[in-house]
């Protein structure tokens, strides 16, 4: 079954616990991006990639780190959490950028974070 | 700045009854157009999206969307809403070209249903 899975589903941290939340594709896809959702606002681009080792901030990357070792996998790194980064995250993933031919964009189940 | 509207945060329909969900963007230029659905716990699922062509463009689920250029919207219609239609709907878009690749959101309606 093509999807995009996320692990964990769920995860509660303090405060500098460096963390790691996987994603992982099994479609083939070259862009994979990660959104943060938060009410109110929708969902927020925090940062994305075009290909492997091709890595670019979106709109809120402060505090993540990412990495595009394989072209499966698109890890979000929270080197020092805090308090504020609490919220919900995905990870999605298309053949191309949206922008190509509005390329559909597959979303995980999310991530729920809370930072104590 | 660019920026994508839905008006109405939470929206209650009974069961039966037509929807329609209002999604309005500021860009200067047409862009992709997409509406995602949200189920409680679960990821966004694509129920339709439009990029040239036919303005009224049929969904999943008996979901269509109309694209007016005149009045910048792409609002969500369903003729007889169901119980499970009960979710949060998003409203996305992407401008060609976009390197970066990213939908823009608009904050999001939920949809509650009555029996």
């Amino acid at each position: 079954e093509a999807q995009v899975t996320q692990n964990p589903r769920y995860l509660i941290t303090v405060t500098g616990k460096k963390l790691t939340v996987t994603c992982s594709q099994n479609m083939n896809h070259e862009y994979m991006s990660w959104y943060r959702q938060d009410p109110g606002l929708g969902l927020r681009q925090i940062y994305y990639s075009m290909n492997v080792e091709v890595t670019d901030k979106g709109d809120v990357p402060e505090g993540y780190k990412v990495s595009r070792k394989e072209k499966r996998n698109f890890p979000l790194i929270l080197e020092s959490p805090s308090p504020n980064q609490t919220s919900l995250y995905f990870c999605a993933s298309s053949l191309r950028t949206s922008g190509n031919r509005g390329e559909t964009q597959y979303f995980g189940p999310g991530t729920r974070l809370l930072v104590l | 700045a660019q920026s994508v509207t839905q008006p109405d945060i939470h929206i209650t329909v009974s069961e039966g009854a037509s929807l329609e969900l209002r999604c309005n963007y500021s860009y200067g230029a047409t862009p992709y157009l997409f509406w995602y659905v949200q189920s409680p716990g679960q990821g966004l699922q694509l129920l339709l999206k439009y990029f040239s062509g036919d303005t009224l463009v049929q969904g999943i689920k008996g979901f269509e969307a109309e694209f007016k250029r005149s009045q910048s919207s792409f609002n969500l219609r369903k003729p007889s809403v169901h119980w499970s239609d009960a979710a949060e709907y998003f409203c996305a878009v992407t401008l060609i070209y976009n390197q970066g690749g990213k939908l823009i959101f608009g904050q999001g309606t939920e949809l509650s249903v009555k029996p």
